[in-house]
């Protein structure tokens, strides 16, 4: 299986920060990685697909970036709606896998 | 496409897990979609359990290690999941998802499901 590793676990940051999450892929899944925010109790949701695609409807300050086996998530400034957590999942090699996830809080 | 798990909340250990999920605005004989069931633990995280495509064809995690189908009734448009011989580390929200061109874009919100005798 290919193993997704995100770093950091958690992170604490302030409304209107830039904010960086980087996913590992343990071999190449090429530009197959796809982003997911969730926030308590609710499902995970897309806001990245195929490394760098925006899901429609996400807001522009998130982006992605990133090929083969490193990629990351970027939040430009952050809104209070953002903190939340956040995983790469990887959709090249069944069985698909996610990122352990990283959880954004309010400093 | 809306998606909505049902099913017990809680099975007893050995025995087997049944879930469904009612989907609208789409058919679950459509071609567009993978029609995949994932997992979520405080244990081991989000786990994809495997997916349907074409009504028949299925695709499953190995690590379930042969103890999970994966069907559909086109009848009712409905997904189902089963998975045999459960046990305390199965206790999960258990997620349908549809997957489209390699990405999971639509999420039912999720039944959490308790192993205990």
């Amino acid at each position: 299986d290919i193993q997704m590793t995100q770093s950091p676990s958690s992170l604490s940051a302030s409304v209107g920060d830039r904010v960086t999450i980087t996913c590992r892929a343990s071999q190449t899944v090429s530009r197959y990685l796809n982003w997911y925010q969730q926030k308590l109790g609710n499902a995970p949701k897309l806001l990245i697909y195929g490394a760098s695609t925006l899901q429609s409807g996400v807001p522009s300050r998130f982006s992605g970036s990133g090929s083969e086996t490193h990629f990351i998530l970027t939040i430009s400034s952050l809104q209070p709606e953002d903190f939340a957590t956040y995983y790469c999942q990887q959709n090249n090699i069944t069985p698909y896998t996610f990122g352990q996830g990283t959880k954004l809080e309010i400093k | 496409v809306q998606l909505q798990e049902s099913g017990p909340g809680l099975v007893k250990p050995s025995e087997t897990l049944s879930l469904t999920c009612t989907v609208s605005g789409d058919s679950v004989s459509s071609d567009s979609y993978y029609w995949t069931w994932v997992r979520q633990s405080p244990g081991k995280g989000l786990e994809w359990i495997g997916y349907i495509y074409d009504s028949e064809n299925t695709i499953y995690n190995p690590s379930l290690k042969n103890r999970v189908t994966i069907s559909i009734d086109t009848s009712t448009n409905q997904l189902f999941l089963k998975m045999t011989s459960v046990t305390a580390v199965d206790t999960a929200v258990y997620y349908c998802v549809t997957e489209e061109r390699f990405r999971f874009d639509s999420w039912g919100p999720g039944i959490l499901v308790t192993v205990s005798s």
